[in-house]
């Protein structure tokens, strides 16, 4: 069975501060891993994916991922986090040929001034 | 902007009606697939066409039933809902058979609300 843990609900950050959101699976073969945000009221975009290759892959607007295969991980950071970046985060895991994605419970990023 | 493109953005119904939700996608993938989200919720898979066939239903209701009409468009076809499935409904794509097939794309989804 798939899994995905994002053991924090909710993380408040100051603007400008960096930034790093959690998140643990459990695949069973060799995991594909991506990193969605929503903001409120949109669809899912995709940040950046990790496939197999480098273990730190670069996403859109800043991201960051790193791959730990040894603890289970793929954490996302940003250096300096912007207003902008308030949203849901979700983390996701699959595998080659396999349709069916699964979703962590998601992180609720909130930015103060 | 999203290649994936999701029709109406708000609907709202009541529990006798009919009606559908609509969904293209311009990067010519061969998978499509409807999620449902709950507030506050992660997207939960329903269904996956994969070449025009159904290949995935999780065990969805029937008053949900999907329709692919060809390789870029999808229906979610609506009859005789609940209230309990207000819900955002997101359609995706992805490519299978690459390297990347795993990578899934969102559209903006629809807002559906039932009285």
């Amino acid at each position: 069975a798939q899994s995905v843990t994002q053991p924090d609900i909710h993380i408040t950050v100051s603007e400008g501060a960096s930034l790093e959101l959690r998140c643990n699976y459990s695949y069973g073969a060799t995991p594909y891993l991506f990193w969605y945000v929503q903001s409120p009221g949109q669809g899912l975009q995709l940040l950046l994916k990790y496939f197999s290759g480098d273990t730190l892959v670069q996403g859109i607007k800043g991201f960051e991922a790193e791959f730990k295969r040894s603890q289970s991980s793929f954490n996302l950071r940003k250096p300096s986090v912007h207003w902008s970046d308030a949203a849901e985060y979700f983390c996701a895991v699959g595998g080659r040929g396999n349709e069916k994605l699964t979703f962590g419970t998601g992180t609720r990023l909130t930015i103060i001034p | 902007d999203t290649e994936v493109t999701q029709t109406p953005k708000h609907l709202v119904m009541g529990m006798t009606n009919k009606k559908s939700l609509k969904c293209e996608q311009h990067m010519g993938h061969r998978a499509m697939y409807w999620y449902k989200q709950k507030a506050k919720k992660p997207p939960e898979l329903m269904f996956v066409y994969s070449y025009e066939k159904l290949s995935i239903n999780e065990s969805v209701p029937s008053r949900f039933s999907p329709e692919c009409p060809n390789s870029s468009l999808l229906n979610l076809h609506l009859h005789a809902l609940q209230p309990e499935d207000s819900a955002l409904y997101l359609c995706a794509s992805s490519q299978p058979g690459t390297v990347s097939g795993n990578t899934i794309y969102f559209g903006e989804g629809s807002w559906l609300t039932v009285v």
